[in-house]
């Protein structure tokens, strides 16, 4: 069965460290990966997608993130966190035939402190 | 990039009630639109896919007859919660696919929070 796994349910992270959200999925073809970013009370926001080519995917907001075949992965990064950045993170897999929904992890919830 | 809307944007309803909430596709035409609920600190469930001209397909465990979808034309699916019930109290969010999307990309709505008294 396809499924998202966020192992991290709440990271707290200084402001001006890197960051790491991790996120495996399972799926029996190529997936399609997104990360979603989500502030409270407010709609998803898309950071970023990988379809096909270049594992290394650069999004909004200075995040990126590598797709890794062999781990099932696709870690989220981002070099220096500021404090704008604290909101809740998803990771989703989709499907490349038309009309299927995403399948979305249970979220990490970033917090940054001073 | 392509816009989804909804509509209203928060709900606020008694009890035995019903509330009807508006996904519009503002640029693009849209044969399929699905149906996310979200509890506090939740992530997305999905509850329905709609399909235009024809009825939706609903997840396990998801009430046809409470949460009552149509997707009447290319850019509108409605979701209707008929009789809700503080429990129903939730953030809804739609998605939507252009038909030529090469990857199946969705566009999300902003949501709509329903609260019932």
């Amino acid at each position: 069965a396809q499924s998202v796994t966020q192992p991290d349910i709440h990271i707290t992270v200084s402001e001006g460290a890197s960051l790491e959200l991790r996120c495996n999925y399972s799926y029996g073809a190529t997936p399609y990966l997104f990360w979603y970013v989500q502030s409270p009370g407010q709609g998803l926001q898309l950071l970023l997608k990988y379809f096909s080519g270049d594992t290394l995917v650069q999004g909004i907001k200075g995040f990126e993130a590598e797709f890794k075949r062999s781990q099932s992965s696709f870690n989220l990064r981002k070099p220096s966190v500021h404090w704008s950045d604290a909101a809740e993170y998803f990771c989703a897999v989709g499907a490349y035939q038309a009309g299927t929904a995403l399948i979305f992890g249970k979220g990490t919830t970033l917090s940054v402190s001073s | 990039g392509a816009v989804v809307s909804q509509h209203p944007s928060w709900v606020i309803c008694k009890s035995g009630t019903s509330v009807k909430i508006e996904c519009r596709s503002l640029d693009f035409q849209a044969t399929t639109m699905f149906w996310y609920r979200q509890f506090p600190k939740q992530s997305l469930m999905l509850m329905a896919t709609s399909n235009e001209g024809s009825k939706a397909t609903y997840e396990q465990g998801v009430e046809k007859d409470k949460f009552l979808i149509n997707h009447a034309s290319l850019t509108l699916s409605t979701l209707t919660v008929t009789s809700a019930h503080p429990e129903d109290s939730s953030f809804y969010i739609c998605s939507a696919s252009p038909p030529d999307s090469p990857y199946n990309e969705q566009f999300f709505g902003p949501g709509t929070r329903l609260t019932v008294l």
